[in-house]
């Protein structure tokens, strides 16, 4: 596509619900990172991947936080029984280059999904 | 991957040249330095990436001096349209993972 694509854009759901959020990076897009942003801060690295390979899951706050991309290109991150502490603005951004090589190359954000948690 | 430092805020005027300082002194030899811009409620967009001296694309410029401890986004000639978060990061240049801090927010008046 012509740009990283997210869905849903705002999604609200009760405590202890689980949520799939889903992103489509940009069309031969080798690497694709998830964040997370909470109004006035700037983005939490939350996980990243290489094709379908999670390189690093270190920022993902715990357990309950999942991350996968089965085919190299669309991911989702999955959130278990959610929390009031999930709430925030959840971005995706992807990249041509590999992750890692000498040539780092620039991110691609897409428009982020608006999860809160009631 | 180095922490960088950087002010919280800046304001300026249009038309006058801003200069963005940030410091990440334990830079490592294999990282590299980029600037992203963010506007309220978008994503962040890249700006500009360099290792070392002098950068310059259409939208800006990067100082880099030879111990990589700091880097200066220079934005020529600010306009209203300008006024948003910047943020330094240094990328590893092994993992490539990317660390935002807290940004810096410019505020450009008439």
């Amino acid at each position: 596509g012509a740009g990283v694509s997210q869905s849903p854009r705002y999604k609200v759901t009760k405590r202890g619900q689980d949520v799939a959020l889903r992103c489509d990076p940009i069309s031969g897009h080798v690497s694709l990172y998830w964040y997370r942003q909470a109004l006035g801060q700037g983005p939490e690295f939350l996980t990243y991947f290489n094709y379908e390979a999670q390189q690093d899951k270190s920022g993902l706050p715990n357990d309950r936080f999942s991350a996968e991309r089965p085919e190299g290109s669309i991911s989702t991150l999955t959130i278990q029984r959610t929390e009031q502490r999930d709430s925030a603005m959840y971005r995706c951004a992807s990249s041509l280059v590999l992750a890692g090589g000498t040539n780092t190359g620039e991110l691609f954000f897409g428009e982020g999904s608006r999860l809160t948690v009631l | 991957l180095a922490k960088t430092t950087q002010p919280i805020s800046m304001d300026s005027y249009e038309g006058q040249e801003v200069n963005i300082t940030c410091s990440h002194n334990n830079i490592a030899t294999n990282d590299y330095i980029t600037w992203y811009q963010q506007f309220p409620s978008q994503g962040p967009r890249f700006i500009i990436q360099g290792y070392k001296t002098k950068v310059t694309n259409e939208v800006a410029s990067l100082f880099i001096p030879a111990d990589r401890k700091s880097s200066t986004l220079s934005l020529p000639r600010v306009s209203l349209s300008d006024t948003a978060v910047y943020y330094c990061l240094t990328i590893s240049g092994n993992t490539g993972k990317l660390i935002f801090g807290q940004g810096t927010t410019l505020q450009v008046k008439p």
